[in-house]
């Protein structure tokens, strides 16, 4: 199993409010990635890293933000969430270099009300 | 997406049968990758397939890429109630691990 942890697993929470989800990984690994998930839809990536202070976007357009300050950590902030928000969101890793496979955390799957 | 499709949609099995399951690229593949996820979790990494021709095997599980890298398959031989879940492929066109393109997802359901 990959070590890499997300918290919280879940959230309710209310319009307006700011939204910091976390995501840290022991193994070192360079890249980091987060996807949204919706139910019967494929997974997008809203946000990959190459290292640290290094982020760009996905290409899914999102109203969230990422940071990459330290390797081991990349947080995912909405600075007012909203119903639209409500989704599952993934966060992954993997290895510098070619055909290295993502490994992915349980996920938070939030809900905005 | 369009670029890559999955088939079935959804399976339900008795327990013990083999099932395949397939992922069918729109164009050539520089890799493929499966994952199988359980509901509400996150992804588990299974195979990762490159050269075409190339099988990999993971317990009971057996994943190939044709020839022409434009399509993989699944197999699952006798399978058991602990293979239930989501089972997505997602393509890498670009040869770098970065920008995968991810199927709908298989869900399979294995009965007792």
């Amino acid at each position: 199993e990959a070590d890499i942890y997300q918290t919280p697993r879940y959230l309710v929470i209310g319009t307006g409010k700011k939204i910091t989800l976390e995501c840290s990984q022991t193994m070192g690994h360079d890249k980091m990635y987060w996807y949204q998930q919706d139910p019967g839809m494929e997974l997008h990536l809203i946000h990959y890293s190459y290292g640290v202070n290094s982020t760009e976007k996905g290409d899914l357009s999102s109203e969230s933000t990422v940071s990459r300050i330290r390797t081991e950590h990349f947080p995912l902030t909405l600075e007012s969430a909203r119903p639209s928000h409500t989704s599952q969101y993934l966060c992954a890793s993997s290895d510098t270099g070619g055909n290295q496979p993502q490994h992915f955390g349980d996920g938070t799957r939030l809900s905005i009300l | 997406s369009q670029e890559l499709e999955q088939s079935p949609q959804s399976l339900i099995v008795q327990e013990g049968k083999n099932l395949t399951i397939n992922c069918t690229s729109s164009k050539t593949l520089y890799g493929l990758y499966w994952y199988k996820q359980k509901y509400g979790e996150g992804l588990i990494f299974l195979m990762m397939l490159q050269k075409g021709g190339e099988e990999k095997s993971h317990e009971k599980i057996t994943a190939k890429l044709d020839e022409k890298k434009q399509q993989s398959s699944l197999h699952i031989t006798a399978s058991q109630p602990s293979h239930a879940g989501i089972y997505l492929c997602g393509a890498d066109y670009a040869g770098n691990n970065r920008k995968l393109i991810w199927g709908l997802g298989t869900s399979l359901a294995v009965n007792p």
